[in-house]
């Protein structure tokens, strides 16, 4: 169960976009459409931002968004403000029926 | 709303065993399964097992599987992890974090909210 692979770190200015990548294999990310992300803010509870690899839960903003490719899933935040400064965690189901998180990628906001 | 509410944690030994439970409310417990994920200091997500609405699946990781067990009272809308052989490197934030989906058969959606977590340290 080798975790996902996430670029340590991402920054951007305000109002900018990033995309953070999420590498894993055809026995997780690349097998199914089981792929979350999560938004960490320090000393807090993960927080649900895509599930499903693009699907947006109710009450996260429009400028999330989600996609995948072969092996890798991806995550977007447009209009990049300055809450957005946190660790992002991306997770997929794995064909053993577990679950196998990113590293995470802690965004800046410059 | 939903909530979780995870506790049990404290410092223990190695070798020791040591179990959490996590309290739900909000939600209709009895028809989502329930994952339990943790976090050592500084460190990134690692999940650690998943139980399905009924208690009939549950899949863990390698490296707690055949020392951790999860069980649920559906009675008492509560979950447990009984952790047993604790090592140094169990060190985390233990949470405890509800599905979407029920589980059955271990296929998941993948999680949609999550406990405050509660801190379990090993160390002599």
């Amino acid at each position: 169960q080798s975790a996902l692979t996430q670029p340590a770190s991402v920054s951007g200015s305000p109002g900018q976009s990033i995309t953070i990548s999420c590498t894993g294999t055809s026995s997780d990310v690349g097998g199914y459409n089981y792929v979350s992300w999560y938004q960490q803010h320090p000393g807090k509870a993960p927080q649900l931002m895509i599930y499903e690899v693009s699907n947006r839960p109710s009450g996260v903003p429009d400028r999330f968004s989600g996609y995948k490719s072969g092996y890798t899933a991806s995550l977007t935040i447009s209009g990049l403000q300055a809450d957005d400064e946190a660790d992002y965690y991306c997770s997929s189901y794995t064909r053993s029926s577990t679950w196998v998180f990113g590293g995470g990628t802690k965004v800046t906001v410059l | 709303q939903v909530q979780l509410v995870e506790s049990g944690g404290g410092v223990v030994q190695p070798g020791r065993s040591l179990r959490l439970s996590c309290a739900a409310s909000g939600f209709t417990f009895n028809t989502y399964g329930i994952h339990w994920v943790r976090q050592a200091p500084g460190k990134g997500l690692e999940w650690v097992a998943v139980i399905s609405y009924d208690g009939s699946s549950k899949y863990y990781a390698d490296s707690v599987k055949g020392r951790f067990t999860t069980s649920r009272d559906n009675s008492k809308n509560t979950l447990y992890l009984q952790m047993n052989s604790l090592r140094t490197e169990d060190t985390a934030v233990y949470y405890c974090a509800k599905d979407r989906w029920y589980c059955s058969g271990g296929t998941c959606s993948g999680i949609d909210y999550w406990g405050q977590g509660t801190l379990v340290t090993v160390s002599s």
